[in-house]
């Protein structure tokens, strides 16, 4: 059972390039979202799913795209990168639609830096 | 809208201590509460939650939580600090009304905690 995995686990890109982040969970939750953690900020919501075909934005959604195609995955796109994109970013899923009577299982991150 | 604090960056405790890593909230509606542990170069691992029923919460590795209404606050504790629970530790917020906010979770800036031997 591997959880919550993310690929990759670092990444470097030049501004203006574009890449995806991978979240994937093999444990048939429902709800996924994606966080980013900065010094200082803690961990700020960027997207989150409560289903397959269900996306919502959170509180940092700009420069950044998801879809939810499948249970399983939920990838996170940056279509044009910027430094201020240079962050943590997780991913995080739970059993329920609506995550407050189940935790979120958090993956290791990715760590992103935009030159 | 909803929101949580942290108001230490960090706490430092000698082992064998009591700990206190504080939290206050601000939800519309009733607050469901985490707290949350980050070892690292890993993800967060869930340490407990309040949703209702009693304000002293029990959770893992001999951590609790006391909720307190009428100063919404949320904070965790432990009776005798280890050095192994040297970590970030983040509180969580969840707002209890409509279904689109019900689905946000908002965590706080983190509290360093470290405990020395």
């Amino acid at each position: 059972n591997a959880g919550v995995t993310q690929t990759p686990k670092f990444q470097v890109l030049k501004t203006g390039q574009s890449m995806t982040l991978q979240c994937a969970q093999d444990m048939n939750h429902e709800y996924m979202s994606w966080y980013r953690q900065d010094p200082g900020m803690g961990l700020r919501l960027i997207h989150y799913s409560v289903g397959a075909g269900i996306t919502d934005q959170g509180e940092v959604p700009n420069g950044y795209n998801v879809s939810r195609s499948t249970t399983e995955d939920f990838p996170l796109r940056l279509l044009s990168a910027a430094p201020s994109q240079t962050s943590v970013y997780f991913c995080a899923s739970s059993y329920d639609r609506v995550p407050y009577n189940s935790p979120l299982h958090f993956g290791n991150g990715t760590r992103l830096t935009v030159t | 809208a909803q929101s949580v604090a942290q108001p230490e960056d960090q706490v430092n405790v000698a082992e064998g201590n009591p700990l206190t890593v504080k939290c206050t909230y601000s939800v519309s509606g009733n607050p469901y509460l985490f707290w949350y542990v980050q070892y690292p170069n890993r993800g967060l691992q869930f340490l407990l939650k309040y949703i209702t029923g009693d304000n002293l919460v029990k959770g893992s590795y001999g951590f609790e939580a006391e909720f307190n209404k009428s100063q919404t606050s949320f904070h965790l504790k432990k009776p005798s600090a280890l050095v192994s629970d040297s970590a970030l530790y983040f509180c969580a917020v969840r707002d209890g009304r409509g279904y689109s906010s019900a689905s946000k979770i908002i965590f706080g800036s983190g509290t360093r905690l470290s405990i020395r031997p």
